[in-house]
């Protein structure tokens, strides 16, 4: 199993340009989540679907959209990239139940320049 | 605001030593999460705890409700366990909708 996949692993944009970064995971998991972490602060939250068909913001979603295209997919996009997007971007997915561990994706290094 | 406090910031130890990282909240919680991050950058959920204690090989984590406060203990210490531990707590809600502590970061020398 490959457990949670994230591509692209790095990605370079211009200001205003706009990029899909794509996560799915091969464990029938209904929740998914999509953080962000930057130098010097914890992960934040930008938006998660706690299941299939549904999404909701979270800490820091000013300037994202999130699809829920299916149960296995969770994808993030920037309309317009902006420097302050510069971070690493983790996906995330969760078994049923509230005292559960989650799995994470290796992340996407993203610089907006 | 909620926070998870963790300490030390930064710890250098060397191999074999015993080795403790501290994590503090503000209000009471659901769950709290300890996770590693590899150089690589990869995140590995370690220990997920409503109470008590939870063991896994050298690890051991500990989570006392009254004084919000939880411990990871690293025994026999190891080079590769130099990596980043990471704190994080559920005030409820759903199960991702964590406040994540800034991170430990330890250096095992050989």
């Amino acid at each position: 199993n490959a457990g949670v996949t994230q591509t692209p692993k790095f990605q370079v944009l211009k200001t205003g340009q706009s990029m899909t970064l794509q996560c799915a995971q091969d464990m029938n998991h209904n929740s998914m989540y999509w953080y962000r972490q930057d130098p010097g602060m914890g992960l934040r939250l930008i938006y998660y679907s706690a299941s299939e068909g549904t999404t909701d913001k979270g800490e820091v979603p000013n300037g994202y959209n999130v699809s829920r295209l299916n149960k296995r997919e969770f994808s993030l996009r920037l309309e317009s990239a902006a420097p302050s997007q510069t971070s690493v971007y983790f996906c995330a997915s969760w078994p049923r139940g509230l005292y559960t561990e989650a799995f994470f994706g290796q992340g996407t290094r993203l610089t907006v320049v | 605001k909620n926070e998870v406090e963790q300490s030390p910031q930064n710890l250098t130890a060397q191999e074999g030593e015993f080795i403790t990282i501290n994590c503090s909240y503000s209000v009471g919680i659901s769950a709290l999460h300890w996770l590693q991050q590899h150089p690589g950058g990869g995140i590995v959920s370690l220990f997920m705890l409503s109470s008590g204690k939870k063991k896994h090989g050298r690890l051991i984590a500990t989570i006392n409700i009254q004084e919000k406060h939880s411990s990871l203990h690293i025994t026999a210490s190891h080079p590769r366990d130099s990596a980043v531990y990471i704190c994080a707590v559920n005030y409820g809600g759903s199960q991702g909708n964590l406040i994540f502590g800034k991170g430990t970061k330890l250096s095992v020398k050989p």
